[in-house]
């Protein structure tokens, strides 16, 4: 069965400290794809990765990094010198191909707060 | 431009009234979606239109009824609604189905149902 878990429900640090989102997912597919999706107050949901499970590099975009290990399937999610503006619910999620179309499996989300 | 926009913001709707929710995306899409939000909760799926044929119902009352009158539109008809349906209601498009690409959300329709 496909699980995504985001054991940390709710985060709170001081702006300009790092923190990492954790993620842990499980998949009887080989191939998969991970994402992670940012959920400000306004509602919306922002894409901010897609990850296939073929690709074990380690991305870097701004002060965003993501951390994928297969041996541990896990995807932590680093946010580096935090800002106000990063609190938010993280949503890490799953899609392979034992689902129908592209239906995406969340987590249960973490709720991150920044504090000035 | 990867935007999904969704009217009404705000809704408010007795039991007996019937409206319709509408969602745009100009990026070309084939594929899109309508998910129901709760508080606290992460986004459950509703419904999938791939190339404007509907694709998935996950098992949705028969009192949402969705529309997908060309590629860019999607439409959600509500009618006879319960107080439990109140809920942030999400659109998201997304290249084609079956490819696992990202989607992309809208900003949600918040309805209150009275």
């Amino acid at each position: 069965a496909q699980k995504v878990t985001q054991a940390q429900t709710e985060i709170s640090v001081v702006e300009k400290e790092d923190v990492t989102l954790d993620c842990v997912y499980e998949t009887r597919d080989t191939t998969y794809y991970l994402f992670w999706y940012k959920q400000p107050p306004s509602g919306e949901l922002v894409f901010l990765i897609r990850r296939n499970s073929f690709d074990e590099q380690n991305e870097i975009s701004g002060r965003y990094s993501w951390n994928f290990q297969k041996s541990t399937s896990s995807f932590n999610f680093t946010i580096t010198a935090s800002q106000v503006v990063d609190s938010a619910v993280y949503f890490c999620a799953l899609s392979d191909f034992m689902n129908r179309d592209d239906k995406i499996i969340f987590g249960k989300g973490t709720r991150l707060h920044i504090l000035p | 431009d990867t935007e999904v926009t969704q009217t009404p913001k705000h809704l408010v709707m007795g039991m007996t009234n019937k409206k319709s929710l509408k969602c745009e995306q100009h990026m070309g899409h084939r594929a899109m979606y309508w998910y129901k939000q709760k508080a606290k909760k992460p986004p459950e799926l509703m419904f999938v239109y791939s190339y404007e044929k509907l694709s998935i119902n996950e098992s949705v009352p028969s009192r949402f009824s969705p529309e997908c009158p060309n590629s860019s539109l999607l439409n959600l008809h509500l009618h006879a609604l319960q107080p439990e349906d109140s809920a942030l209601y999400l659109c998201a498009s997304s290249q084609v189905v079956a490819r696992r690409y990202e989607q992309y959300f809208g900003p949600g329709t918040r309805l209150t149902v009275t």
